[in-house]
């Protein structure tokens, strides 16, 4: 267990809809960082936050958005959803510059 | 650009050793991670490097070169639940992660 925590664990929902994904780091880990892995593909990294505010963007869509809050979990937003967006996304978090501990993740099937 | 370059798949038998390689071209190197993952599941982190040469873990060794821009993860006794993706990560001037594509290893029996 490695301290991060993602939920809902599954969604399963429909093209053009809307979801959150929420994640709460590791207890004093300032750093959240949310990345897409496609069925069998690589990480790709979409944001990083700390300590509330924006650090770092990947390759993050304009129909995704995320933000930190004061208690320093995260959530990732994801509009207007098509089939290409079905991915496991994870969370994780890290004492800056260090490594980073990953969540269990959230499987998003878009139908 | 930034470049992270592993092999897509290795094939091992059970018990022997295996070692996989990860060359990288970043803007700066402020560290080297390894993480492992199994299918359908997070990666877990493995090992770091920073400075030149071999750290040891029990079954796994991680190796860097910073001049030839080269590190290796080194497993040895292989076991079947050593099946997992490995996943080479560098840590650029500003201190964001750069991730390889992840290499597939195949333990068989």
């Amino acid at each position: 267990d490695s301290g991060v925590t993602q939920t809902p664990k599954h969604l399963i929902t429909a093209t053009g809809q809307r979801v959150t994904l929420r994640c709460s780091p590791r207890s004093g880990d300032l750093s959240v960082y949310w990345y897409q892995q496609s069925l069998d593909q690589g990480l790709q990294f979409l944001i990083q936050y700390y300590n509330g505010e924006e650090r770092a963007k990947g390759n993050i869509l304009e129909r995704f958005s995320a933000q930190q809050f004061p208690d320093l979990h995260s959530e990732l937003n994801l509009s207007s959803l098509e089939l290409g967006d079905s991915a496991l996304y994870f969370c994780a978090s890290s004492v800056e510059r260090y490594e980073q501990y990953f969540g269990p993740g959230t499987r998003l099937t878009v139908t | 650009g930034q470049n992270i370059d592993q092999p897509t798949e290795m094939t091992a038998t059970e018990g022997a050793i295996v070692q996989i390689n990860c060359t990288y071209q970043t803007s700066g190197f402020n560290g080297l991670f390894w993480y492992q993952q199994h299918a359908g599941e997070a990666p877990t982190f493995l090992s770091y490097n920073v400075l030149d040469g071999l750290e040891e873990k029990g079954r796994f060794s991680s190796f860097l070169s910073r001049s030839k821009g080269y590190s290796y993860l080194l497993l040895k006794e292989l076991q079947m639940k050593d099946s997992a993706s490995y996943l080479c990560a560098v840590l650029d001037s500003n201190y964001q992660l750069i991730w390889g594509a992840g290499t597939k290893l195949i333990i068989k029996p």
